[in-house]
């Protein structure tokens, strides 16, 4: 069965600090691998897309790597600020029969405090 | 240029009874896929429309039904409500379902969600 796990359920860091959240799957065959954003009660909001072949990406204050041989991902955000507070969601899509369906995290919920 | 839009924002039924829930899609987008978010917990993938077709669908039971217009916009339909379809359902679109390039690298834009509660 293919699972996402995340780590840490939930984070509380002071603004202007560095963070890294952690996505370990065992999805495969393995096709794509998204971070997104949700703030509460809304739809998530796509940060960074990775295939295979890429392992780092870059969107703003927002890096996300990728290591296809431990299927580890890592989403690092640099000088926090308030509005970083939401839920960040791994997503990883298989490409097994041709199809192409997402498996979600539960999403790591990060505060950011003043 | 519209994102993704859903009706309603929320909405309260009593067991057994049945909801439609209804998503228009980002302009220029052709695929629509839903997803049941309970609280807490990440969303779930229901099923993808493209073509007006039904093309994938998760594990959820055929309560769960939908349709896709000429227009591209979707409806989902859950029937004979339980408590446990209390979520927030989440509509996704995105471009070319069919193709393996889109399949690989396509985004999903996500609508607000339509919050249901059942009683």
């Amino acid at each position: 069965k293919n699972q996402v796990e995340q780590s840490p359920q939930s984070l509380i860091i002071l603004e202007g600090k560095n963070c890294t959240l952690q996505c370990n799957y065992t999805v495969s065959p393995f096709s794509n691998l998204r971070w997104y954003k949700q703030d509460t009660g809304r739809g998530p909001v796509s940060l960074t897309i990775m295939t295979f072949s890429e392992n780092t990406k870059s969107n703003g204050r927002y890096t996300a790597t990728l290591d296809a041989d431990t299927k580890q991902s890592s989403l690092h955000i640099t000088a926090s600020q308030l509005s970083d507070s939401a839920s960040y969601i791994c997503v990883v899509t298989d490409a097994s029969g041709g199809s192409y369906i997402p498996t979600f995290g539960r999403g790591t919920s990060l505060i950011v405090h003043p | 240029d519209a994102g993704v839009t859903q009706s309603p924002t929320h909405l309260i039924k009593t067991r057994g009874q049945q909801v439609t829930l209804r998503c228009s899609p980002k302009s220029g987008h052709d695929t629509v896929s839903w997803y049941q978010q309970a609280l807490g917990q990440g969303p779930q993938f229901i099923f993808q429309y493209y073509e007006e077709e039904e093309r994938q669908r998760g594990n959820f039971p055929d309560r769960f039904s939908g349709h896709q217009f000429p227009n591209y916009s979707s409806e989902l339909n859950v029937n004979a409500l339980l408590l446990g379809d209390s979520a927030l359902y989440l509509c996704a679109s995105s471009l070319g379902a069919g193709s393996y390039l889109a399949g690989r690298y396509n985004e999903q834009f996500f609508g607000p969600g339509t919050r249901l509660t059942v009683l």
